[in-house]
């Protein structure tokens, strides 16, 4: 099984400013097949990046994705307090795994 | 627009088994694998297991093998999933998840989510 490490476990980030969440795999992600989920309190995730580069309907271009292999990243610039979030990493490249989850705090 | 609109709370015993339904509109439930995921209060996200709606076809977490069924009733675009044996662990919100398409091992991502279920397990 893939074992996903995300990080940090808090950012506290002020608005206007850039976030960098980091999600590591114990091994090698084929194909780059990584996905990043956003998730506010009361509701399901929401499909935000997808095979780690390619962004999903909706959100805007201040999401970024990027990484290959073992290591991922999630790039959210020009902080807005709407971006308070959850933020999880998934893996599909081997069955399916999640990260922890990293909580995003725009202060 | 494609929607998963699953069933509401519930509350068991341990030891009970608990069943939950997600009905799919906007599209044919047998065109895209249909995905559960649990996730337990305060924690993250954990995968459960997938079915193909079009052939009936499951695929389970080894964590939940021989607990977990998974099964789809097409004439009504309705996909299900029953886990048994049920303790205080299992409290959590279970949603479903549809992946983009139906081809290959049905592991990907999940473009739609159902809005959760909760289930608390309490004696």
């Amino acid at each position: 099984e893939i074992v996903l490490t995300q990080s940090p476990g808090t950012l506290s980030v002020s608005p206007g400013e850039r976030a960098t969440l980091s999600c590591r795999a114990s091994q090698r992600v084929s194909s780059g097949y990584l996905a990043w989920y956003q998730q506010k309190p009361g509701q399901p995730p929401r499909l935000l990046i997808y095979g780690a580069v390619s962004r999903a309907t909706g959100f805007p271009d201040r999401f970024s994705g990027s990484g290959s292999g073992t290591d991922f990243t999630l790039t959210i610039s020009r902080l807005e307090p709407e971006d308070s979030a959850v933020y999880y990493c998934q893996q599909y490249g081997s069955s399916i795994t999640f990260g922890q989850g990293t909580r995003l705090e725009i202060k | 627009q494609v929607q998963l609109v699953q069933s509401g709370a519930e509350v068991q015993k341990p030891g009970a088994s608990m069943k939950v339904s997600c009905k799919a509109s906007g599209y044919t439930l047998t065109g895209h694998y249909m995905h559960w995921v649990r996730q337990a209060p305060g924690q993250g996200l954990e995968w459960m297991g997938q079915i193909n709606p079009k052939t009936g076809g499951v695929k389970y977490a080894q964590k939940f093998e021989g607990r977990v069924t998974m099964t789809r009733d097409t004439s009504i675009n309705t996909a299900y999933m029953e886990l048994s044996r049920l303790t205080s662990d299992d409290t959590a919100v279970y949603f479903c998840a549809r992946v983009p398409h139906l081809s290959g091992s049905g592991s990907y991502f999940f473009d739609y989510w159902g809005q959760g279920t909760p289930v608390t397990v309490s004696s």
